[in-house]
């Protein structure tokens, strides 16, 4: 069966450090990979997405980026913090042969202080 | 691109009680519906979804329904339970795509014993 790995779970950066979140996903080959975030208000902004190893998509420009450098690995980096970064953060992946819908990771709470 | 939005933002039902979460959608092309449930702390999880060639679906307690002409959709829950209290989105994928979705901003249900 298909996993997914999504970590820290829980993350407190100072302003102005750099960020690092790792996603793997167990058992399938060749999937679409995801970043969301979701603020307070609760709704799922969608930050990148990659349908292959190398090819990323941003949905909003900000100060974040993301990487693909293995089909079932996705990063998603910043140089630098600002508060306004803090959230909650969720990889998720689908299938390429639209066999189900997006299946997420525990996410990762971040705080920038 | 795809705009979804969802009704109500809250709401609060008693145990034993059922619960309707409608969402509609703008692109006539989508034909892809998820539901999530997510609760406090937790990534969503898919719990139902259906297709356009299909009006409605069934999973024990929970049903969607599709109507396209209308361009909505929407989530019953019967005899709810207090473990049913959690944010459930909705979501269509844009432009009938493979990989892309867009999310309501959520419906956070309650469940009084």
């Amino acid at each position: 069966s298909q996993t997914i790995h999504q970590w820290p779970a829980t993350l407190v950066q100072p302003v102005g450090s750099p960020l690092s979140l790792e996603c793997t996903v167990e058992g399938t080959s060749n999937p679409n990979l995801y970043w969301y975030r979701q603020a307070a208000g609760r709704g799922l902004q969608l930050l990148f997405y990659s349908v292959g190893i190398g090819q990323i998509s941003s949905e909003v420009p900000q100060n974040l980026s993301a990487s693909r450098p293995q089909d079932r690995q996705f990063i998603l980096s910043s140089k630098k913090l600002l508060l306004s970064d803090s959230g909650f953060y969720l990889c998720a992946w689908s299938p390429m042969d639209r066999s189900s819908g997006y299946t997420f990771g525990s996410g990762t709470r971040l705080t920038v202080v | 691109g795809e705009n979804v939005e969802q009704h109500p933002s809250t709401l609060s039902v008693q145990e034993g009680d059922s619960a309707v979460i409608k969402c509609t959608y703008s692109d006539s092309a989508s034909n892809y519906f998820p539901w999530y449930k997510q609760e406090l702390g937790k990534g969503p999880q898919l719990i139902i979804d259906i297709r356009s060639n299909v009006g409605e679906k069934k999973d024990q307690r929970i049903a969607v329904t599709l109507n396209k002409t209308a361009k909505h959709f929407s989530l019953h829950i019967t005899e709810t339970q207090p473990e049913d209290s959690a944010v459930y989105f909705c979501a269509g994928n844009s432009g009938g795509s493979n990989y892309k979705l867009t999310f309501g901003k959520g419906t956070l249900l309650t469940v009084n014993p």
